[in-house]
């Protein structure tokens, strides 16, 4: 089936640095991309949709010049969490689609930790 | 909007009990439903879905049938497995921009499924 992948996993980091997240779709073209944000025990927030070649569209009340979204190819999309603070600790997941009818296919997700 | 309402959990069952999980959903047109799981410290899998009224989702022995007259999409197993403990997330997406995918998911809050031996 269907794989996406996201590195990295886990990232640990002190506060103000930027931290670049990746997310690729192995063995399928990626029309489009998604981002969100999952806190503990809760359920997924979607944060921005991104088409390829296209500006991302983000979600009311998510920062765009804080989260940072790239999708230049295919196959290929960037979450940067610019000047990361603790509050942006969090899980991040992508998800994936391409043309057609297909369902979203989702990364393993990249805890991120500001210290 | 669209919205998805889970069943409050979370679930404990014991090895081979039956699982319900009840998913309701308010939404305009005729979304998509999914059901999606998610592991401990992993994304989310696809586990079923539908896309019209009175169709049957099934996979790994779970079931799924969309509802339009109840707007529900219900997710049952005959017999859970120790393994089967998870978080299981109902999902709906509408068309996407275009007419020719799908549109955004929106999901419900989530339902831990917990199973002891």
């Amino acid at each position: 089936g269907a794989v996406v992948s996201q590195h990295p996993s886990r990232v640990i980091c002190k506060s103000g640095t930027s931290v670049k997240i990746e997310c690729r779709s192995l063995d399928f073209q990626a029309t489009t991309m998604f981002w969100y944000r999952q806190f503990p025990k809760q359920s997924l927030m979607l944060m921005a949709t991104s088409n390829e070649g296209s500006k991302a569209t983000y979600e009311q009340g998510v920062e765009k010049d804080k989260f940072l979204i790239n999708h230049a190819s295919l196959t290929l999309s960037t979450l940067t969490v610019t000047s990361a603070h603790p509050e942006d600790s969090s899980f991040y997941i992508c998800s994936a689609t391409g043309r057609g009818y297909q369902p979203q296919h989702f990364g393993d997700g990249t805890r991120l930790s500001i210290l | 909007g669209n919205s998805v309402t889970q069943m409050e959990g979370p679930v404990t069952l014991s090895e081979e009990a039956f699982l319900t999980i009840n998913c309701t959903y308010t939404a305009t047109g005729y979304p998509s439903l999914f059901w999606y799981v998610q592991y401990p410290g992993e994304g989310l899998q696809l586990l079923l879905k539908a896309t019209k009224a009175d169709d049957k989702g099934s996979n790994k022995g779970f079931e799924a049938t969309y509802r339009k007259e109840t707007t529900s999409f219900h997710l049952e197993k005959g017999s859970v497995q120790v393994s089967d403990s998870a978080v299981y997330f109902c999902a709906l997406s509408d068309q996407g921009a275009g007419g020719t995918s799908y549109g955004k998911l929106t999901f419900g809050q989530g339902t831990i499924l917990t199973v002891h031996p």
